[in-house]
């Protein structure tokens, strides 16, 4: 089955300890996306990246990082310099093929990963 | 700046229709989308629209108008596994895809 494949799904950091998050994808799509979700909040795009060994920051990359070796994989790294990491992580994936505005820009999502502090 | 304005909650019964609102105000437009999401779970795509009218998919309809910066969902034969969250986004990034999300609708289907 082809799909989006987020680990672990939970997880817990304790102070000052750097975390990474795990996002897989065998749907052979271009782009992946990392977004944040808050109670209460939208989601909130903290990196995507269009294409292998290419990413770029979002709205929220402070104390994040990424990286992009391979098209199927996206990892997502929360550093201790984000204070309040507390919250439900989605990764996400398009096709980017054609014009924008079509079906290629739809974004599919992984399971999710639900970090919090000790 | 971005913003989206979806209504925080409502309430609907089984077998009924409901339509949930959602007012845009981007820097660009290439398309809307409509995702539900079930409590703890991953949003699912349910439609979008990248023109003016109505996109209609089995029980879930979704309308746009780019000059009034809105759209709705609509859900027809309401049935109890239809309570969730609905999120509203827009592509605003053209080419970079990025997508700014309202806040969600949640939606509770009754007996």
């Amino acid at each position: 089955d082809g799909g989006i494949t987020q680990s672990p799904k939970y997880l817990f950091r304790k102070e000052g300890q750097n975390v990474t998050l795990s996002c897989e994808q065998n749907l052979n799509h271009d782009a992946m996306y990392w977004y944040r979700q808050d109670p209460g909040q939208g989601l909130r795009l903290i990196y995507y990246s269009q294409i292998v060994n290419d990413f770029q920051k979002g709205d929220i990359a402070e104390g994040y990082s990424v990286s992009r070796e391979k098209k199927e994989s996206f990892p997502l790294t929360v550093t201790s310099a984000q204070k309040n990491p507390t919250a439900f992580y989605l990764c996400a994936s398009s096709t980017r093929k054609g014009l924008a505005g079509g079906p290629s820009d739809i974004q599919y999502f992984g399971a999710g990963t639900r970090l919090s502090v000790l | 700046g971005q913003n989206i304005d979806q209504p925080t909650e409502m309430t609907a019964t089984e077998g009924a229709i409901v339509q949930i609102n959602c007012t845009y105000q981007t820097s660009g437009f290439n398309g809307l989308f409509w995702y539900q999401q079930h409590a703890g779970e991953a949003p699912t795509f349910l439609s979008y629209n990248v023109l003016d009218g109505l996109e209609e998919k089995g029980r879930f309809s979704s309308f746009l108008s780019r000059s009034k910066g809105y759209s709705y969902l609509l859900l027809k034969e309401l049935q109890m596994k239809d309570s969730a969250s609905y999120l509203c986004a827009v592509n605003y990034g053209g080419a970079t895809n990025k997508l700014i999300f309202g806040t969600g609708t949640l939606l509770a289907v009754q007996p």
